[in-house]
C-alpha cells in the first residue's frame, strides 16, 4: 500500500478555489484509479485512467471535475470551482494492468479535502 | 451495477472474541478484494480472493462466487483490529473498477 503515493495528504480550499490532487502508482503499475469517499460511505469510483488515456469516466460528475495521467509525471484529479459538497476524502489505486485486466488493487493514503 | 451488501454494519466485541463478517453480492464477479480502513483512515489489503479460502496470521476469507458472498473471519480480535472492513468486487464488464460495500464498523475493546 506504501507504493502509492499521494499528495497532498490535507487540502484546505475557499469555495470557488481550484483543487490538484497527484498519484504516483506503485512502480511497475500502469493502471491508476480515483475514488472518492464521503463520511460515513463506501468509496466511489470515479475514473479508471491508463498512460495519456481515459478508459471509463462514468464515475465522474460532468461538471468542473477533470483527471489525466500523462506519460511523464503523476496522475493528476482537479476540481474547479470547489463547493462545499466537494469535501471528502480522495483515494488513489493502481494496479499493474497487462493481459489480465483484473488485478489487486492497491490504495494510497488519500487526500481529505476541506471546502470552506 | 452490482450491489455489494456488508452485514453487520456495526460490531463490538471483546478482545479475545471471534468475529465473521459478511459481503454478498448481486452478479457474478470476476475479482474480490477485503480491506481493513484504520482510524487514520488509510485503506489496507487483506485478500485478494477471487474464490477459495486463503488465511494470513489470524484473518482468513473465503469467496463463494457461485453462490455470490465472502466471508472475513477474524480470531483472537485485537484492538488494533478496530476500524471499517470494507469488500470490494469487479466484473468483468467494468473493466477494472472496484466496487465497494457500506462497511462493517469493527470496534474492539480491551
Amino acid at each position: 500500500n506504501a507504493g502509492v503515493m499521494q499528495n497532498p495528504r490535507h487540502l484546505v480550499r475557499r469555495r470557488g478555489q481550484e483543487a490538484r490532487l497527484r498519484c504516483s502508482p506503485m512502480k511497475g503499475h500502469s493502471h491508476v484509479y480515483w475514488y472518492r469517499q464521503l463520511p460515513e460511505e463506501g468509496l466511489k469510483f470515479m475514473v479508471y485512467l491508463q498512460k495519456e488515456n481515459i478508459i471509463d469516466e462514468s464515475g465522474m460528475p460532468k461538471e468542473r471535475f477533470s483527471a489525466e495521467f500523462p506519460k511523464e509525471g503523476p496522475s493528476i484529479l482537479r476540481i474547479q470551482q470547489v463547493v462545499r459538497g466537494d469535501s471528502a476524502a480522495y483515494f488513489c489505486a493502481s494496479s499493474p494492468g497487462g493481459s489480465r485486466m483484473n488485478t489487486e488493487a492497491f490504495f494510497g493514503q488519500g487526500t481529505r479535502l476541506t471546502v470552506v | 451495477g452490482i450491489q455489494v451488501e456488508q452485514s453487520p454494519p456495526d460490531l463490538i466485541l471483546q478482545e479475545g472474541a471471534n468475529s465473521t463478517l459478511r459481503c454478498n453480492f448481486s452478479d457474478s464477479v470476476n475479482n474480490l478484494q477485503w480491506f481493513h480502513q484504520n482510524p487514520w483512515g488509510q485503506l489496507i489489503n487483506l485478500f485478494y480472493i477471487p474464490s477459495g479460502t486463503k488465511q494470513n496470521g489470524r484473518l482468513s476469507a473465503t469467496t463463494v462466487a457461485t453462490e455470490r458472498y465472502s466471508l472475513l473471519y477474524i480470531s483472537s480480535s485485537q484492538t488494533t483490529d478496530s476500524g471499517v472492513y470494507f469488500c470490494a468486487v469487479i466484473r468483468g464488464s467494468t473493466l477494472g473498477r472496484l466496487y465497494f460495500g457500506r462497511g462493517t464498523q469493527l470496534t474492539v475493546w480491551p
